[in-house]
């Protein structure tokens, strides 16, 4: 079982709608929480954190984390062609073990 | 692009050179990283470095060998790279490496490697 899991996609979503963003983890102890955006041919950028169960939103994006579950998703509303790009889930325990997903890339067609 | 630059931003070199790649943090950060992205591939974690000190080597071959000699600066040393070390090598700092919500790691942009 890998420590962080992805689905590759790519997920196609039309300019406006909302795109939502999956990631499962295998470590329960597993205590920070990370979307990172990554354009093609670039280094990934934070897009949101998220520490404790719940929803965070921060303009729109909105992370939302299930410890019990053992997931944390990332819903973007609004998409928009320059959301296109591959999201990075990273996952951190103590001692800063961080896990990287293999990422999905996100399509927003216009 | 960030507070985190790395040079050269692209590479290519033979199996038997030896070279270094560059990074330097501008965020005052107390922690950095390396990380190599293969594609289809999750970032790989390499290197750690807190405080100068090395902390985490996730069994990285010895023909890397990274070097920290302050705080803002994290070199990795190349010798007898194999051709599956062609790779995007990103360099990262953080904050501190305490676990803590400050530990964001921000990401410079990479240096493309490839290994003839």
């Amino acid at each position: 079982q890998k420590e962080v899991e992805q689905n590759s996609g790519p997920l196609s979503v039309p300019e406006g709608a909302i795109a939502s963003l999956n990631c499962t983890y295998s470590d329960r102890v597993s205590q920070s929480f990370f979307w990172y955006r990554q354009y093609s041919g670039k280094s990934p950028e934070l897009i949101m954190s998220i520490y404790s169960n719940g929803d965070k939103e921060d303009g729109r994006f909105t992370a939302q984390l299930n410890k019990a579950s053992q997931y944390v998703s990332l819903l973007i509303r609004d998409s928009q062609p320059s959301d296109s790009a591959t999201y990075l889930c990273a996952v951190t325990k103590g001692y800063q073990k961080v896990t990287f997903g293999t990422g999905t890339k996100l399509q927003v067609i216009p | 692009e960030t507070g985190v630059t790395q040079t050269p931003r692209h590479l290519v070199m033979g199996m038997t050179n030896k070279k270094s790649l560059k990074c330097e943090q501008h965020l005052g950060h107390n922690a950095m990283y390396w990380y190599k992205q293969s594609a289809k591939k999750p970032l790989e974690l390499m290197f750690v470095y807190s405080l100068e000190e090395r902390v985490e080597n996730n069994s990285v071959p010895s023909r890397f060998s990274p070097e920290c000699p302050n705080s803002s600066h994290l070199f990795l040393h190349l010798h007898t790279l194999q051709p599956e070390d062609s790779a995007l090598y990103l360099c990262a700092s953080s904050q501190d490496y305490s676990g803590t919500t400050t530990d964001t790691q921000y990401f410079g942009p990479g240096t493309r490697l490839t290994v003839l």
